[in-house]
């Protein structure tokens, strides 16, 4: 079983900086096996990225993700006041799927 | 436009069953993979089962094995989720998403589960 271990849990930061969210998987990952997936208060999780590095329908160009093996990244490179939300990797496997427990993005 | 609705939840005492519904619509129901996903309050998200377009793929989490069970109806465009023994760490939000290569590309707005005595 993959085991996600999303850092930081908390990232305080300020519309317009950039902010890079990092999971770390206990064992190699494919790279067309991992998403990201955006989640506020009170609402469903939204996926954000697909593929390691693919943006879904309608998510802006400001998100990118990266990585292979055990280590990926989100970045959001200029954060927007509807940005600050929590944030959380996927993985699957032919098996079962997996979460992180959550990267939470907060206004500095 | 995908809509998937979830129905059932509700208070259940410790050791009883309940069966979540997840009415599809806007898409092709029959040929997507589709999956429960729950959320304990204020904790992280936690895959619970997937089942596949035609049924014959089943699968579950460690935590829900023997105690939940996945289906659907494809010709009423519906997924389910037999929960019995629950337990109070069962409490949680349920989502049901459609699957597409392992990814969760559209989820429901979720049902309330309580598990308490």
């Amino acid at each position: 079983e993959i085991v996600l271990t999303q850092s930081p849990g908390t990232l305080s930061l300020s519309p317009g900086e950039g902010a890079t969210l990092s999971c770390r998987a206990s064992q190699s990952v494919s790279s067309s096996s991992l998403a990201w997936y955006q989640q506020k208060p009170g609402q469903a999780p939204r996926l954000l990225i697909y593929a390691t590095s693919s943006r879904a329908t309608g998510i802006p160009d400001r998100f990118s993700g990266s990585g292979s093996g055990t280590d990926f990244t989100l970045t959001i490179s200029r954060l927007e006041p509807e940005d600050f939300a929590m944030y959380y990797c996927q993985q699957y496997d032919s098996s079962g799927r997996a979460f992180g427990q959550g990267t939470k993005v907060e206004i500095k | 436009q995908v809509q998937l609705v979830e129905s059932g939840g509700g208070l259940v005492q410790p050791g009883g069953s309940l069966r979540l519904s997840c009415a599809a619509s806007g898409f092709p129901f029959r040929i997507f993979y589709m999956s429960w996903i729950r959320q304990a309050p204020g904790k992280g998200l936690e895959w619970v089962s997937y089942i596949s377009s035609d049924s014959y793929y089943i699968y579950y989490a460690d935590s829900v094995k023997g105690r939940f069970t996945i289906s659907r109806d494809n010709a009423r465009n519906s997924l389910y989720l037999q929960m019995n023994s629950l337990r109070a760490e069962d409490t949680a939000v349920y989502y049901c998403a459609t699957e597409n290569w392992g990814r969760f590309d559209s989820w429901g707005q979720g049902t309330l589960v309580s598990v308490s005595s």
